[in-house]
């Protein structure tokens, strides 16, 4: 089966420019998140989505950070303009059915560094 | 915020059991508790879970104590690539918390030879 797609895998960007990320989840899982993980911290839920609907969206910048998914499978970050504090690891993840019993899976992550 | 308390750093002998302690005094009855672990440059890698009773996987085994406010994920016998920082999570139902995962700080477990 496979996994959680990420790409691109690395991105240096100066800031106030914009930088997308696109995350393609495990076939038939409906729920996807996104995570932003600084360095040397545990990851952080940025948007959750069921489906193409948004659960969760309460620890999104919205000034600079949307997140869109569309048709309901893969997704894209954007951040627009980004800030120094903007360079993180953008983690997505997805999961299959409801509830805490299901396992949450991520993807290898997309590395960000705004100079 | 974390509803877990976990060591910020533990040390393992190559080939020895790993005993990772976590404390999650507030937990509900029907949160789970989650271990994730995350090598570096990598996202992180689902291990176990539990509710109530002991689990044991192909990874590693989870032993929750009675009252649930706290457990211990064992690894039977580390090997070097299994150096990563380790998170507990206890993870809420889809109702409670939509079934997010929130991390803490983690454990960094080394593994020496």
């Amino acid at each position: 089966e496979a996994g959680v797609a990420q790409s691109p895998r690395y991105k240096i960007i100066e800031k106030r420019q914009s930088v997308a990320f696109w995350c393609n989840p495990i076939s038939g899982h409906a729920t996807l998140y996104w995570y932003q993980q600084i360095l040397g911290q545990g990851p952080k839920l940025l948007i959750q989505f069921q489906n193409n609907g948004v659960v969760d969206d309460s620890q999104l910048p919205k000034d600079r950070f949307s997140a869109e998914r569309l048709k309901g499978v893969d997704s894209t970050l954007k951040i627009q303009p980004a800030k120094l504090e903007d360079s993180a690891v953008y983690l997505c993840a997805s999961r299959s059915g409801q509830g805490a019993r299901n396992t949450i899976y991520f993807g290898e992550g997309s590395w960000l560094t705004v100079v | 915020d974390a509803k877990t308390t976990q060591p910020t750093s533990m040390d393992c002998a190559e080939g020895r059991a790993a005993n990772l302690p976590c404390n999650h005094s507030t937990i509900s009855g029907n949160e789970y508790v989650y271990w994730y672990r995350q090598i570096h440059s990598q996202g992180p890698q689902y291990i176990i879970h539990g509710l109530k009773n002991n689990e044991t996987n192909e990874m590693a085994s989870l032993i929750i104590t009675e009252d649930r406010k706290s457990s211990t994920l064992i690894l039977p016998h580390a090997t070097l690539r299994d150096t990563a920082v380790y998170y507990c999570i206890v993870r809420g139902d889809l109702y409670n918390q939509g079934g997010k995962l929130i991390f803490g700080q983690g454990t960094e477990l080394s593994v020496k030879p």
